[in-house]
Parts: C-alpha cells; structure tokens; sequence
C-alpha cells in the first residue's frame, strides 16, 4: 500500500516551460517532504524538501506548494531545461526518519 | 559536503554465492543508515535501517536472514546478499542521515547494480 501518491507517472514537457508534479498522503503524522532527482544509474539526490508549516519554498527554479489540509504537495520546475530531464521522487517521513517513497515521475524536456 | 559513497557500483555473481555491498559516509558520521532496492522504472524499496551498534530493523517481507546488514561504525554499514538468486537481481542503494541534523535529510548513495547469473 503505496502511503505517498504521485503523479503524473510521466511529462514531457517544451524547453522553458514549467514541469508540474503532484502528491498526495494520507498520514497526519508526517512531517517532512523532500523531493529527489534520479538520474538513470545513478542514486536519488535531494532537490528540495519542506515542513508543513510552511506553505511554499523556492530555491532556484524549484518550488515545492505544501497544502495542509489537503495533505498534498507538488514540485513546480519552472524553465525546465533538457538537464532536468529525470526521475522525480516525492517522499514523506515521520519523526522516525523513515521515508515513504511516491512512484515517480519521468520527466523529459524537449529542446 | 554530506558524501555517500558505495562500493562496488556493480557487481555479477552466480547463482548461490553472497556479496557484500559497502556503504561509507565521507565527510560525517551516520548514526542512521538505511537499505533500499530499486527495481527497473520502480520506486525505491526501503529494506532495513540501521543504528550504529545496533541490530538493524528490516521492512516486512524483507527475509532477515537473506540480506545480513551490518553498522559497526558511524561511516560504514554494509548488506551481505548470502546465496543470491537471479531474483536478487536490483538496484541496492543505501543512504544516511545523523542524529544532529536539525533535518530528516537522507542522503544517498550512488547505487550498486546486483546481477545474479
């Protein structure tokens, strides 16, 4: 039983446009949200990550929007460029530290 | 900083043998190590974690006995496949985090690619 959804499973998406990928959870208890990028062969490395009290964080041409109540969050890539092109991987982990994986997006930026 | 660093990146054995993967933080010291497999265009899997002199806590299905996770230090951890399969055959990556973060950050290692003849 998947804790963490996501979707879309996959996005192609036109050089300098913005790439939108959307989770879901279930669990009030927890209580921090990274996202990671993988690479083909290679490990997840962190992208960004937020806590649920705050509602939005940006850093560089990645934001995360954390909606509360909803219990959803999504990662907007703003002027996605053909680098980007990857596997994207929401996450959730409560105070035990342990991380509940979402699907994955692929994503590939067209030149 | 914060480097994972695993070894070996790939590996082939046959059928019945065991390998050991390492997993090694560079520049600080994990308290918390864990196991994940990936399996091809799958998420990540998490396996088992492990504390540092400590007896690691596998996930449910995951059979103990058949993945040996060892934290003897706060810069290594290393998982034992005994008598691989072809159905051992993943991704195995590992990731740590330490007790002072003022985070839950893991972070990740590059991944070993198991293959069982």
């Amino acid at each position: 039983q998947q804790q963490v959804k996501q979707s879309p499973q996959s996005l192609i998406v036109q050089k300098g446009g913005i790439s939108i990928i959307n989770c879901a959870y279930e669990n009030t208890a927890f209580d921090y949200f990274p996202w990671y990028q993988q690479f083909p062969g290679k490990g997840p490395a962190l992208l960004i990550a937020i806590r649920p009290d705050v509602s939005e964080k940006k850093e560089g041409r990645f934001t995360i929007s954390f909606n509360k109540s909803a219990k959803q969050f999504s990662l907007h890539i703003m002027d996605s460029q053909p680098g980007d092109s990857a596997t994207y991987f929401c996450a959730a982990s409560d105070s035990w530290g342990k991380l509940q994986f979402g699907a994955g997006t692929q994503v590939v930026v067209t030149p | 900083g914060a480097v994972v660093s695993q070894h070996p990146s790939w590996v082939i054995c046959k059928s019945g043998t065991s390998v050991k993967i390492e997993c090694r933080s560079l520049d600080f010291q994990a308290t918390t190590m864990f196991w994940y497999r990936q399996f091809p265009k799958q998420s990540l899997m998490l396996m088992a974690t492990s504390n540092e002199g400590s007896k690691a806590t596998y996930e449910q299905g995951v059979e103990k006995d058949k993945f040996l996770i060892n934290h003897a230090s706060l810069t290594l951890s290393t998982l034992t496949v005994t008598s691989a399969h072809p159905e051992d055959s993943s991704f195995y990556i590992c990731s740590a985090s330490w007790a002072s973060s003022s985070t839950d950050t893991q972070y990740f290692g590059p991944g070993t690619r198991l293959t069982v003849l």
